[in-house]
């Protein structure tokens, strides 16, 4: 079945760094990968979606990556603010209609 | 353009109850999805819905079960509750399926005592 780990379960770093989130995934060739923010008691929100056939995608201080070879997706938030800290959870979709496996999540803390 | 909308928020039930949960999707949109989240297992695929038809379901036992009415909006069901059901339930709306993004509510937290 297919695993998804996310490379920790906590991150913490200083405002202003860049925080790198990472997600691996194994048994499973996805169509596309998401990733989402989720706040505590919320639902999660849709941040960036990335097809196979790219390697990168930038949306204002994010960028994610995807190696299909590596199986990974690197999640990246520059100029980090505490107003950033949240779970983050990786998705991946595709040979399944309607249905995405989600990772964990890695909750990011970002301190002044 | 309102968003998904789930209800109730908080929900606390018995043992052996039933309970129903409620999605609206944001207008348009045709694919409802629903998740359990907990912390020890994180999000969990339950089933989707599009045009009314169920077209996948996850590994859950039958006691979960939902529809979807000819407006998109979804109801979920869970029979006989165990304490192991107590989980945030979240809905998820698409304008289609599949390679596009998901909108999720706000989610129901569903307490079994």
């Amino acid at each position: 079945s297919q695993k998804i780990e996310q490379n920790s379960e906590a991150l913490n770093i200083q405002e202003g760094k860049t925080a790198t989130l990472t997600c691996n995934y194994t048994n499973y060739s996805p169509a596309y990968l998401q990733w989402y923010r989720q706040d505590p008691g919320r639902g999660p929100v849709f941040l960036l979606l990335i097809r196979e056939n790219e390697k990168e995608k930038r949306k204002e201080r994010l960028k994610v990556t995807f190696d299909t070879t590596l199986k990974q997706s690197l999640f990246h938030i520059t100029a980090s603010q505490p107003a950033d800290s949240a779970t983050y959870l990786c998705a991946l979709g595709g040979s399944t209609l309607g249905r995405l496996y989600f990772g964990r999540g890695t909750q990011l803390t970002v301190w002044p | 353009k309102a968003g998904v909308t789930q209800t109730p928020r908080y929900l606390i039930k018995t043992r052996g109850q039933q309970v129903t949960l409620s999605c609206s999707p944001i207008s348009g949109h045709r694919s409802v999805s629903w998740y359990q989240q907990t912390p020890g297992q994180g999000l969990q695929f339950l089933f989707e819905y599009f045009s009314e038809t169920q077209r996948n379901k996850g590994n859950f036992p039958g006691r979960f079960s939902g529809r979807q009415f000819s407006n998109s909006r979804s109801e979920m069901n869970v029979s006989t509750l165990e304490l192991g059901d107590s989980a945030l339930y979240l809905c998820a709306s698409s304008l289609t399926a599949g390679n596009t993004e998901a909108f999720f509510g706000q989610g129901t937290r569903l307490t079994v005592v």
